[in-house]
């Protein structure tokens, strides 16, 4: 079966640092990849994706790309603020097997960011 | 543009109760989801709908039903709450497309449910 494995958290960092957060993957068929972000209090909204190989899916200076060679997903982003803290969630999306198109999802990782 | 729509927004049962968490969503998207958010698990499926009328079960649907009479619509029954269910509980829908926007996963606001 499908299945996201993310990196734990918290991951903790100070305003300006680099970060990355690793997801990697297992899918039988060739799914798309997410990354959903979930503000304190909030619902999970979509980051980013990418639906197929070397793809790089970006957004709000956060970028990802699609390695099938490794079956990667990893999360970056050059210079994190205070208001990146968030919960994110690597997720895919499974289009080959014509089956559910219910996602499934990693179990997220906290990120907090210092002043 | 309403998106998924979840009520109610906070619930606090007694064990034993019974409560429906209603979830809507106005874009016409075929497959529709819950899920339940506990500190450090997560994002568990607890059910699942492909269309109107077809539902299954996904990784905890113990205590739990649902039914999709409409496109719209897909209640989350709690037959007989109990403080295991304490929990954030998402709705969240999709649909089946190749297009650049296809198979993006839209979520409701949450619901917060405490059973005491």
């Amino acid at each position: 079966g499908n299945s996201v494995t993310q990196m734990e958290g918290p991951v903790t960092l100070s305003e300006e640092a680099f970060l990355t957060i690793n997801c990697t993957y297992t899918a039988t068929g060739y799914p798309s990849l997410f990354w959903y972000v979930q503000y304190p209090g909030e619902g999970l909204q979509l980051l980013l994706k990418a639906t197929k190989a070397d793809d790089k899916g970006s957004n709000k200076g956060f970028e990802a790309t699609y390695r099938k060679e490794t079956t990667s997903f990893h999360l970056e982003k050059g210079s994190v603020q205070v208001s990146d803290s968030a919960v994110y969630f690597c997720a895919l999306s499974d289009l080959k097997t014509g089956g559910s198109y219910i996602p499934t999802f990693g179990r997220g990782t906290s990120l907090i960011v210092h002043p | 543009n309403a998106g998924v729509t979840q009520t109610p927004k906070f619930q606090v049962l007694k064990t034993g109760q019974s409560m429906t968490l209603q979830c809507a969503q106005d874009m016409n998207h075929e497959y529709m989801s819950w899920y339940r958010q506990d500190p450090g698990m997560g994002l568990r499926l607890i059910h699942y709908s492909v269309g109107a009328g077809i539902t299954d079960q996904g990784e905890v649907p113990n205590g739990y039903n649902v039914s999709r009479s409409t496109t719209e619509d897909f209640p989350l029954r709690l037959l007989s709450a109990a403080p295991s269910q304490t929990s954030v509980y998402f709705c969240a829908s999709s649909y089946r497309s190749t297009g650049p926007s296809g198979n993006t996963i839209y979520f409701g606001e949450g619901s917060w449910l405490t059973v005491v």
